[in-house]
């Protein structure tokens, strides 16, 4: 099984700032990846498939980029909505994985 | 609008089993492969199992294989977990998620969510 793992476990920033969130994968799953966005008591988001390309009514501010082994989630300038646990997810191979979760809190 | 409507989630003693159920709508269901993914108390999300778009293809992770079994009902627009012989660590929250295409050989994206259903193995 493919092992994800995110950096950092809690990223504390404020509205307005750059966040920049870690996903390193096991084995290599070329784009295979996915990034959602997880607030308590609602169902996730999917906001990046394939690495790089936004969900359908995505905001901008979110990007993804890389592939291979190494992936980041980018939000460029926190809006109070965007605090929440994130998850990164590959698809390369059986089973889908998740990575554990990286919490943005506010600062 | 998409919309996923699980059901079912209880509280249940070990060994026990429950059937949870999703009606899906705002979309075209048996085109779509289906899928539960879960999340434990305080953990993070994990994926249960996946169901091709006809019901012909079926996939599951190793910790239920035996156990879980999912199904859909095309003409209803349902989706199914039948879960016999339930264990502590089987306690979370069970999410339905549709895939962005019909499966079946490959694992998918989960392009959307319900808000799911509580299950509490317990004596």
């Amino acid at each position: 099984e493919i092992v994800l793992t995110q950096s950092p476990a809690t990223l504390s920033l404020s509205p307005g700032e750059r966040a920049t969130l870690s996903c390193r994968a096991s084995q290599r799953v070329s784009s295979y990846l996915a990034w959602y966005q997880h607030k308590p008591g609602q169902a996730p988001r999917l906001l990046i498939y394939d690495a790089s390309i936004r969900a359908t009514g995505i905001p901008v501010r979110f990007s993804g980029s890389g592939s291979g082994t190494d992936f980041t989630l980018t939000i460029s300038s926190l809006e109070p909505e965007d605090f929440a646990v994130y998850y990164c997810q590959q698809r390369s191979n059986w089973p889908p994985t998740f990575g554990q979760g990286t919490r943005l809190a506010i600062k | 609008e998409v919309q996923m409507l699980e059901s079912g989630g209880d509280l249940v003693q070990p060994g026990g089993s429950l059937r949870l159920s999703c009606a899906a709508s705002g979309f075209t269901f048996d085109n779509h492969a289906m899928s539960w993914v879960r999340q434990a108390p305080g953990k993070g999300l994990e994926w249960v199992s996946s169901v091709s778009y006809s019901g012909s293809n079926t996939y599951y992770r190793d910790s239920v294989k035996g156990r879980f079994s999912i199904s859909r009902d095309n003409s209803k627009n349902t989706l199914y977990l039948q879960m016999n012989s339930l264990r502590a660590e089987d306690t979370a929250v069970y999410y339905c998620a549709k895939s962005p295409g019909g499966g079946p050989y490959s694992p998918e994206y989960f392009q959307d969510w319900g808000r799911g259903t509580l299950v509490t193995v317990s004596s």
